[in-house]
């Protein structure tokens, strides 16, 4: 049974460049929630996806944003780069209300 | 707002020693989950635990117990005979209402356990 998946592992991009990352849910599970780790620190949400669509939103800006396709996989976009966006991006998935979020190994951005 | 607070930053112990890690929330609803999540230095959060604030009797799986007290709004954790492979960054986190919610974190407990 695939845990999440998430892609790809590492990345570095230059302020004021666009990324997308991906992420594939635990089988059977139909919610993907993001969150974003900063050094040190615990994981912030960012926002959690269902039927593909955006059910809920943490304090991140617009320059977050997000897709959920009909196979529940989901990617997560952000743009204009700052060097605070420099962390580790985590996605989780979840089946309906059971709740329970399973993260995957995560991704690790870094803005130069 | 809900608010997990975890006040130890890191602890350092000796393998074989019991440890016990503190988490204190905050929450306005009645209705709510509590969870732990460990965090090897490989980044995944592996999930550990979840208890629902209806349920306060306190489990055991292993050498690893939960105390949860809605009384004190803790919810702590103890690993009985700690082994170096236990040596992590542990989070506790809450969910408020049922279903489909955020997690809100703690900002951790990293845990060194030495030969």
């Amino acid at each position: 049974d695939a845990g999440v998946t998430q892609s790809p592992t590492h990345l570095i991009k230059t302020r004021g460049q666009q990324v997308t990352l991906r992420c594939s849910p635990k089988s059977g599970h139909d919610t993907v929630s993001w969150y974003q780790q900063a050094l040190g620190q615990g994981p912030q949400f960012i926002f959690q996806y269902y039927e593909e669509e955006e059910r809920q939103r943490g304090n991140f800006p617009d320059r977050f944003s997000g897709h959920q396709f009909p196979n529940y996989s989901s990617e997560l976009n952000v743009n204009a780069l700052l060097l605070g966006d420099s962390a580790l991006y985590l996605c989780a998935s979840s089946l309906g209300h059971l709740d329970t979020q399973y993260f995957g190994p995560g991704t690790r951005l870094t803005v130069l | 707002a809900q608010k997990v607070t975890q006040a130890q930053t890191e602890i350092s112990v000796v393998e074989k020693e019991d440890v016990t890690l503190d988490c204190v929330y905050e929450t306005r609803d009645t209705t709510y989950y509590l969870f732990w999540y460990k965090q090897p230095p490989s980044g995944e959060l592996v999930f550990l635990i979840r208890r629902n604030s209806f349920d306060e009797q306190n489990e055991i799986s292993g050498r690893y117990s939960w105390n949860f007290q809605k009384s004190t709004s803790s919810f702590n954790f103890t690993i009985t005979a700690s082994q170096v492979v236990d040596s992590a960054v542990y989070f506790c986190a809450l969910s408020e209402g049922p279903g489909r919610r955020a997690l809100t974190f703690g900002s951790g407990t990293r845990l060194q356990v030495q030969p």
